[in-house]
């Protein structure tokens, strides 16, 4: 059975720092698309990062600089080192994996997620 | 605010047919991209409904379909039922955007 199970998140300062884990069970991190994806506050979801099975990582704008995407293959965990938080990163980290459908032009679709773990940053 | 834009609510009796659209442009949907929808419960993990526009993973009734043309998509849900309240979002990919992955704005299904 395909499991994902987020920790790390808690209360931090603004410009502090944060790793995420996403522990995967029933299926190889390293052989999968696996992302981070966010929902702030009465908002709706945000893609955040995803790494690909050859290991090439993408961030979305308001997070590029700040976060790295990660994986620990002996660990099977996907992770997310969040550095020089902000309040606006404040929200439940969910980890997804990724599938293909069609062309490779086509965008991943997500098929498995983690009930989340929520990062707040505030003083 | 997102490039793909729901409606912030729909609601229907039990029974009823609702449908959620998915208003995108020509740099997401109208470049043929396709859309993905999924469910969810605010705490709990989101639950992919629909990938590649209109199909359904094992597991998922067909009270749920998917559709697509031109610049939307949408999803319906026929024989509405209490556990379809939830928030639904639609899912694709924007060209004119440096984020691979866009979510819709999010509709909220109410069932009356």
């Amino acid at each position: 059975e395909v499991q994902l199970v987020e920790s790390g998140g808690g209360l931090i300062q603004p410009g502090g720092s944060l790793r995420l884990s996403c522990a995967a069970s029933g299926f190889t991190v390293s052989s999968n698309y696996m992302s981070w994806v966010r929902q702030a506050p009465g908002k709706g979801l945000e893609w955040v990062s995803i790494i690909y099975s050859g290991g090439s990582t993408y961030y979305a704008d308001s997070v590029k600089g700040r976060f790295t995407i990660s994986r620990d293959n002996s660990k099977n965990t996907l992770y997310l080192q969040m550095n020089s938080l902000r309040a606006e990163d404040t929200a439940v980290y969910y980890c997804a994996r990724g599938l293909r459908f069609g062309e490779p032009r086509q965008p991943l679709y997500f098929d498995y997620w983690g009930q989340g773990t929520l990062v707040t940053v505030s003083s | 605010q997102s490039v793909l834009t729901q409606p912030p609510s729909v609601s229907g009796a039990p029974g009823q047919r609702v449908t959620i659209s998915c208003t995108g442009s020509s740099s997401n949907i109208g470049a043929s991209y396709d859309v993905h929808w999924y469910q969810h419960l605010p705490g709990t993990a989101p639950k992919l409904l629909i990938y590649g526009n209109s199909n359904r993973p094992s597991g998922v009734p067909d009270r749920f379909s998917g559709s697509k043309s031109g610049t939307s998509a949408s999803l319906a849900i026929t024989g509405l039922q209490a556990d379809d309240e939830a928030d639904y979002y639609c899912q694709s990919y924007d060209s004119s955007l440096n984020a691979f992955y866009v979510f819709g704005t999010g509709t909220k299904v109410t069932v009356l």
